[in-house]
């Protein structure tokens, strides 16, 4: 397997653009995780999903922030608009069954710069 | 919610030595993690152990749930060692929730 798959890895946008990160988890797995990095909060949950259902949401920032789970396959994060407060480097991570409890993989992240 | 805090903040060792990187957790856990991150910002998992002690190679890992704390072993140490360890945990409430503590950032000296 390929591994967690994301693109883009760098993405560059003026303030009020829209941004759209997308995530292709590892077959099989059943649950799908959003985290943002940054040097202030460190590694932040922002969401996850199980069979493509949002279970904890708690974790984005605000409503200019959305994420999208269409199939087993594929995944969206997107803030509209950006702002520069959102510059971090986004990961997706996917684990297999068991509830959650077991271990995850994460994909190599996408750097978002918002100027 | 779930604290986790990692000591020591920062690390630097010779080559060849080893060290101990601790992980304590405020409340019960389902899951613990010790993850890897490379100076590349690649996140790799090293070690899923919500309890006992696993080893890996130069690596291993001892949790005790009952007392709350996780340790990292890492003997002999190499230079592609070095980054930032990060301990995870999925506490027993508020669902799958994963809190990450602020991480070991280690640098092994030639």
């Amino acid at each position: 397997d390929a591994g967690v798959i994301q693109s883009p890895r760098h993405e560059v946008t003026e303030m009020g653009q829209e941004v759209t990160l997308r995530c292709k988890p590892i077959s099989g797995h059943d649950y799908l995780f959003w985290y943002r990095q940054t040097m202030m909060r460190g590694l932040e949950l922002l969401i996850y999903f199980n069979n493509n259902v949002p279970i904890d949401d708690s974790g984005m920032p605000e409503d200019r922030f959305s994420a999208k789970m269409p199939n087993a396959s594929f995944s969206t994060l997107k803030i509209q608009p950006s702002e520069p407060r959102d510059s971090a480097v986004y990961f997706c991570a996917s684990s297999e069954l068991a509830l959650g409890t077991d271990t995850q993989y994460f994909g190599p992240g996408t750097r978002l710069t918002v100027l | 919610g779930i604290q986790v805090e990692q000591s020591p903040p920062d690390l630097i060792l010779q080559e060849g030595a080893n060290s101990t990187l601790r992980c304590n957790f405020s409340d019960s856990v389902n899951n613990l993690q010790w993850f890897h991150q490379n100076p590349w910002g690649q996140l790799i998992n090293l070690f899923y152990i919500p309890s006992g002690t696993k080893q890996n190679g130069r690596l291993s890992a001892t949790t005790v749930a009952t007392e709350r704390y996780s340790l990292l072993y890492i003997s002999s140490s190499q230079t592609t060692d070095s980054g930032v360890y990060f301990c995870a945990v999925v506490g027993t409430t508020g669902g799958f929730k994963t809190i990450f503590g602020a991480g070991t950032r280690l640098f092994v000296k030639a």
